[in-house]
């Protein structure tokens, strides 16, 4: 089994541009969820689904959009990207239907936007 | 508004003593709390998790403690090694939320020889 996975590892992207970060999970678990990563500022949370065409927002949502139409993928659209948007994103699921408990993290993108 | 606070400050530490590291909150009323590693470039990966009504939990070298009145966990390592370097994150789940994780900022672990 492969996990969660992600990608691109590393994206580079001029201030307005779009792009969709993938990530893809083969431990059919029902709950999935975006973080970003920033320094000194921890892991927050972006969206999150609690199973196939679900979703919610989290603690900063503003810029990006999501969708669940599959248990397995959850892409990450940013529409515009801004410089604000650069840092590492982290595509976690969970164990448990519903619940957030236990997450299983994905390597991450690392994305700088210029 | 709900806090969660680690030591900033890297902690450095021997090989083979207890590393303790601490995770406090604020306004919280947490079901449960989890600790996670992280390497430098990597995902975070779970480690223990701890319920509300569970005072301590132990895997392997690894002991988790819950205090609900202190609003705090403890996170200890014994007999630490330098491969047990690494950054440590608590995360709690919002009151409410069901399905929202918070993180800490982590608190970087440095064992030396």
């Amino acid at each position: 089994n492969a996990g969660v996975t992600q990608t691109p590892k590393f994206q580079v992207l001029k201030t307005g541009q779009s792009m969709t970060l993938q990530c893809a999970q083969d431990m059919n678990h029902e709950y999935m969820s975006w973080y970003r990563q920033d320094p000194g500022m921890g892991l927050r949370l972006i969206h999150y689904s609690v199973g196939a065409g679900i979703t919610d927002q989290g603690e900063v949502p503003n810029g990006y959009n999501v969708s669940r139409s599959t248990t397995e993928d959850f892409p990450l659209r940013l529409l515009s990207a801004a410089p604000s948007q650069t840092s590492v994103y982290f595509c976690a699921t969970g164990t448990k239907q519903g619940r957030a408990d236990t997450q299983y993290f994905g390597p991450g993108t690392r994305l700088t936007v210029l | 508004s709900q806090k969660i606070e680690q030591n900033s400050e890297a902690l450095n530490i021997q090989e083979g003593k207890t590393a303790t590291l601490t995770c406090n909150y604020t306004n919280y009323s947490p079901a449960y709390l989890q600790w996670y590693r992280q390497d430098p470039g990597r995902g975070p990966v779970f480690l223990l998790l701890i319920r509300e009504n569970e005072k301590e939990k132990r895997k392997e070298r690894l002991k988790v403690t819950f205090d609900t009145t202190l609003k705090q966990s403890l996170f200890h390592i014994t007999a630490s090694q330098p491969a047990d370097s690494a950054t440590y994150l608590c995360a709690l789940e919002l009151t409410g939320g069901g399905n929202k994780l918070t993180f800490g900022t982590g608190t970087q672990l440095k064992v030396e020889l």
